[in-house]
């Protein structure tokens, strides 16, 4: 069974561009989470879709947005990108909920200019 | 206030050393605790799952520890390797149905040859 698979793996763009990044979860797997990672604050908690609609938020602006297709696949946003938002961001898929095993992709790198 | 602490922050050992990792949570209600590998510049592999009546779990040379009534975790690396040389993230599950699971920042083991 293929894993979760993430798109880009690298990306750079400029403050203020926005950028959309991809999730295709596990087979079967209709739980998407997305984190960011920083060096200096670990994983942070977005968002996390669920057949479509988004269960659960984290505390991050609403620069940063996403959405779930009706084959699971996500994706998420940001718009008018910041330096502080360059970060390895991180997709995980579960089969039902976060008590379930999260497994999660190779992540993208952003880099933000 | 992180509820999830790991301690120490970061560790260098010899090849075929063992250590131990330490991981403090205060979250409640609590699911489950999981310990996360995560080699540079890739997402977090799961390692092991415990539930809050599981005292210990073993995967390999990693070795699991949890005490529910301290509330606290341990993973030990025995004879440790090369590869072993990531970053070890401690997750806490707050519920069966709450997705707000908890990361600890994780500790960054070094084995050097």
């Amino acid at each position: 069974k293929a894993g979760v698979t993430q798109t880009p793996r690298y990306l750079i763009k400029t403050r203020g561009q926005q950028v959309t990044l991809s999730c295709s979860p596990i087979s079967g797997h209709r739980s998407v989470s997305w984190y960011q990672q920083t060096p200096g604050q670990g994983l942070q908690f977005l968002f996390e879709y669920f057949s479509e609609t988004q269960r659960n938020k984290g505390n991050f602006p609403g620069r940063f947005s996403g959405r779930q297709f009706s084959n699971s696949r996500s994706e998420m946003n940001v718009s008018t990108l910041e330096l502080g938002d360059s970060a390895l961001y991180l997709c995980a898929s579960t089969h039902g909920g976060s008590a379930n095993e999260q497994f999660f992709g190779p992540g993208t790198r952003l880099t933000v200019l | 206030k992180n509820q999830v602490e790991q301690s120490p922050q970061s560790l260098i050992i010899l090849e075929g050393k063992n250590c131990t990792l330490q991981c403090n949570y205060t979250v409640s209600p609590f699911s489950n605790l999981r310990w996360y590998k995560q080699d540079t510049g890739r997402g977090p592999v799961s390692l092991t799952i415990m539930t809050f009546s599981e005292n210990t779990k073993s995967n390999g040379r990693y070795t699991a520890t949890l005490d529910a009534d301290t509330k606290q975790s341990s993973l030990h690396i025995t004879a440790s390797q090369l590869s072993d040389s990531a970053s070890y993230i401690c997750v806490v599950s707050p519920g069966s149905n709450d997705y707000k699971l908890s990361f600890g920042a994780g500790t960054t083991v070094t084995v050097r040859a």
